[in-house]
């Protein structure tokens, strides 16, 4: 089975604060993704990425960037955090291949609060 | 544009029947998903369909497409408790993204 691994599961951070979020999956998938997810609103892509050091804007990036320098591994960093980036945060991955396998394969999930 | 919609939240009774249901707009659409997201865990992938499938049955579940009113339902049999979860639908367009809606809180009593 694909995994998709987040390293942790609650985070509380300070405001102005670096965070780094990472994810990690283990099945050489050539796709991942951040969504942010928050009551009412679903999952929000934050940002994307098709392959090692490529990434591509969502449609929430501001406040965020990411890093993918190898396949397995892509990480959210929040410059300086802030208390309306206290969120659920969920990465994901896909092979690029024939569907149905594009459905994603998505990590537990890193619940942050930033105070 | 993308847009997919979902009614927040459900409640039934057990042994009976949930339907589910979502609009979206992007009539390029390829492939519709359901996922299932259970508290404190990540979206798992339940069904899927083709867009140039009407329905897809697949158990207890049941999907059914409506291309023409881009309308998507999930009709889950025999509910139980175990399925009280969240319930996302989400649809493939152009490229490797999948655009999802709001999830529906499904609350199943006894």
């Amino acid at each position: 089975d694909v995994k998709v691994t987040q390293s942790s599961r609650y985070l509380v951070k300070r405001t102005g604060e670096k965070v780094f979020l990472e994810c990690v999956q283990d099945m050489d998938h050539e796709n991942m993704f951040w969504y942010r997810q928050d009551p009412g609103l679903g999952l929000r892509l934050i940002y994307f990425s098709y392959d090692v050091k490529m990434k591509e804007k969502g449609d929430i990036p501001e406040g965020y960037s990411v890093s993918r320098e190898k396949k397995e591994r892509f990480s959210l960093i929040l410059e300086s955090a802030s208390t309306n980036q206290t969120s659920m945060y969920l990465c994901a991955s896909s092979p690029t291949g024939t569907p149905p396998n594009y459905g994603y394969t998505f990590g537990s999930g890193t619940r942050l609060t930033v105070v | 544009g993308e847009d997919v919609e979902q009614s927040l939240f459900l409640s039934v009774r057990e042994g009976d029947s949930s339907v589910i249901n979502c609009t979206y707009t992007d009539s390029s659409s390829t492939y519709l998903y359901w996922y299932k997201q259970e508290p404190g865990a990540g979206l798992q992938l339940l069904t899927y369909i083709f867009s140039n499938m009407d329905m897809k049955q697949d158990q207890r579940l049941t999907v059914l497409l409506n291309k023409k009113d881009k309308h998507l339902s999930l009709r889950i049999a025999d509910t139980q408790t175990g399925d009280s979860a969240i319930y996302f639908c989400a649809e493939k367009t152009a490229g490797n993204k999948l655009t999802f809606g709001g999830g529906t809180r499904v609350l199943v009593k006894p």
